[in-house]
């Protein structure tokens, strides 16, 4: 089974730190993924890559940047946090472009900033 | 703005009994849509996709059915159990590009 591994289940930071958060999945999939799921509101695309060193902004990449420097890690970066990114951080990767085989989540990391 | 809408945040069906939910696109230009189920404290796990070509794809008790003339799907689970009591998002994408996602529909199967 593919596996996609965030280092963190739980996380709590303070207002303007610089938070890390990592992902690394086993099964030499391309593409990785990162979102972040608030109530009513879905899961939200905020970075993704589809190779590494590439990086393309989803649609709520304001205030995170993301670094891939190897084909199994993604990492997501808070460059300051703020109590607006208090929020549940899913990681994702799937193998091909094209979306046959969907995609693999893994358990996500439930940030708090306070 | 919203490109996949579940418009009914909460469903409640007796065990047993069927359980449609259902998902509406304005992107006319998506072809390929999934259906995911998340548990709390669990990251989505891919439940049943189709493809923009078809209109209908089964999996055992899971159904999807797909009206793209209405850009409007459905997810029909037959019969419900209460293990199926989650929240499930409908999901959406184009020529491969990353997945647009609902809000999510929070099913609850009672005995």
């Amino acid at each position: 089974d593919v596996k996609v591994t965030q280092s963190s289940r739980y996380l709590v930071k303070r207002t303007g730190e610089k938070v890390f958060l990592e992902c690394v999945q086993d099964m030499d999939h391309e593409n990785m993924f990162w979102y972040r799921q608030d109530p009513g509101l879905g899961l939200r695309l905020i970075y993704f890559s589809y190779d590494v060193k590439m990086k393309e902004k989803g649609d709520i990449p304001e205030g995170y940047s993301v670094s891939r420097e190897k084909k199994e890690r993604f990492s997501l970066i808070l460059e300051s946090a703020s109590t607006n990114q208090t929020s549940m951080y899913l990681c994702a990767s799937s193998r091909y472009r094209g979306l046959a085989y969907g995609y693999t989540f893994g358990s996500g990391t439930r940030l708090t900033v306070v | 703005d919203q490109q996949v809408k579940q418009n009914s945040p909460s469903l409640s069906v007796q065990e047993g009994r069927i359980s449609i939910l259902n998902c509406d696109y304005t992107n006319s230009m998506f072809d390929y849509f999934l259906w995911y189920k998340k548990y709390p404290a669990e990251g989505p796990t891919f439940l049943i996709s189709i493809s923009s070509i078809k209109d209908k794809n089964e999996d055992g008790r899971f159904t999807v059915f797909l009206n793209k003339s209405a850009k409007h799907l459905s997810l029909h689970i037959v019969p419900s159990q209460p293990g199926d009591s989650a929240v499930y998002f409908c999901a959406a994408s184009f020529s491969g590009y990353a997945l647009n996602f609902g809000k999510g529909t929070s099913l609850l199967v009672t005995p």
